[in-house]
């Protein structure tokens, strides 16, 4: 059955630090999807990325990036110089679509991000 | 593009009484939605998988007799809290499915119930 581990329950850095939110997968699939999401205290979620597994290219995006290793069935993601408004929980997904298109969360990582 | 509306935003309600929350795709048409429940501090968990005009697909540990979904439309799917109890306060999510692993998540109700 699918799983996805995030082991980090919460994390607290000072602003302008770099962050590493680790995301742990597992899956019987060949073909599936990775995801992170955003969910400030508002509690909307609001996507960041989609990752297919047949493309392990590293992502950059401004100051947020993922690195995606199949072979450690690992998806972690990474803030540099973060930001007080980078608080928030990230949550990793993983959806083994097309075969089952639910999306399965992890646990979550609370980040507080000081100023 | 891709828009999920979710009513209400929050709702109080009684112990013993249903309350009713909508799910709307407003620019697409969704064959698929999901609801999530999540508690306090806690995880989003998928409670059921709605496909539009057939019966949804419960988690297991989800009593569906409580929580009743209905996907009569490609645009709407509402999910029943019937005889709400305070332990089925929560934060509900609904998603809807646009695109193979392509999801979009309505902005999710904040139900207490007393």
């Amino acid at each position: 059955a699918q799983k996805v581990t995030q082991a980090q329950t919460e994390i607290s850095v000072v602003e302008k630090e770099d962050v590493t939110l680790d995301c742990v997968y597992e899956t019987r699939d060949t073909t599936y999807y990775l995801f992170w999401y955003k969910q400030p205290p508002s509690g909307e979620l609001v996507f960041l990325i989609r990752r297919n597994s047949f493309d392990e290219q590293n992502e950059i995006s401004g100051r947020y990036s993922w690195n995606f290793q199949k072979s450690t069935s690992s998806f972690n993601f990474t803030i540099t110089a973060s930001q007080v408004v980078d608080s928030a929980v990230y949550f990793c997904a993983l959806s083994e679509a097309p075969r089952d298109d639910k999306i399965i969360f992890g646990k979550g990582t609370r980040l507080h991000i000081l100023p | 593009g891709a828009v999920v509306s979710q009513h209400p935003s929050w709702v109080i309600c009684k112990s013993g009484t249903s309350v009713k929350i909508e799910c709307r795709s407003l620019d697409f048409q969704a064959t698929t939605m999901f609801w999530y429940r999540q508690f306090p501090k806690q995880s989003l968990m998928l409670m059921a998988t709605s496909n539009e005009g057939s019966k949804a697909t419960y988690e297991q540990g989800v009593e569906k007799d409580k929580f009743l979904i209905n996907h009569a439309s490609l645009t709407l799917s509402t999910l029943t809290v019937t005889s709400a109890h305070p332990e089925d306060s929560s934060f509900y999510i609904c998603s809807a499915q646009y695109l193979a692993a392509g999801y979009t998540f309505g902005s999710g109700t904040r139900l207490t119930v007393v």
